[in-house]
């Protein structure tokens, strides 16, 4: 089956970049899309097919996707970017349900 | 809009059935794929199982097969998760979310406001 792994945390300060990764076996091949997850309230996607942002989602959150690793990247990051992160890709070759990364707190110092 | 409005929280005992709702609208509830999800206290995004409610086509994680039942009845646009005997670790929030088909990859574009279901005795 196909395994997504993504750090268990990530901090950054108020202002810089955060980068965001998951990995997978050419992870490059698939498209990667990414959930925000604030507490206590329904993930919401931020990422689809790697790079593109749903409506009503900042530029400020952009993706990239190359070789064994997708990333996630947010500029300029603030206090209410804070919040656990995860990947998700759909891959019909195996077990096509573990499909999301085991998510990524984010914590803006 | 889309929207995806689940039932509210449940308190059960071991043992107990239980079935859940999704209403969907501001869309064709036939026309995608419904989703849900399990996420256990303090834990990741689970993908339970998918139904289209077009014809009911549902499939299972491996995980969950045999361990609820996923339904929808398409003249009411809602969506169903259902168990026949509740255990302690079924304790979890369940969100249903819709299944979005993009580029020959699928993604959950829209969600529900979750529900939590507590089983304790």
């Amino acid at each position: 089956s196909y395994v997504l792994t993504q750090p268990p945390s990530v901090s950054v300060a108020p202002g810089q970049t955060a980068r965001i990764t998951c990995g997978g076996n050419n992870i490059g091949s698939k498209s990667v899309h990414w959930y925000q997850q604030k507490p206590g309230q329904a993930p919401v996607l931020v990422v689809y097919d790697d790079s593109d942002r749903p409506s009503g989602i900042p530029e400020r959150f952009s993706g990239s996707n190359s070789g064994n690793t997708a990333t996630l990247t947010i500029s300029r990051v603030e206090a209410g970017d804070e919040a656990d992160y995860y990947c998700q890709v759909w891959d019909s070759s195996s077990d096509p349900f573990r499909v999301f990364g085991g998510g990524t707190k984010l914590t803006v110092l | 809009e889309v929207q995806l409005v689940q039932s509210g929280a449940e308190v059960k005992k071991p043992g107990e059935s239980l079935k859940i709702s999704c209403k969907g609208s501001g869309y064709s509830f036939t026309s995608y794929w419904i989703g849900w999800v399990r996420q256990m206290p303090g834990k990741g995004l689970e993908w339970m199982g998918i139904i289209y409610p077009g014809d009911s086509d549902t499939r299972y994680s491996p995980s969950f097969q045999g361990q609820v039942t996923i339904s929808a009845d398409k003249s009411i646009s809602t969506a169903y998760l259902q168990w026949s005997s509740l255990k302690a670790s079924d304790t979890a929030m369940y969100y249903c979310a819709r299944l979005l088909e993009y580029s020959s990859s699928f993604f959950f574009d829209y969600w529900g406001q979750g529900t939590l279901v507590t089983v304790s005795s």
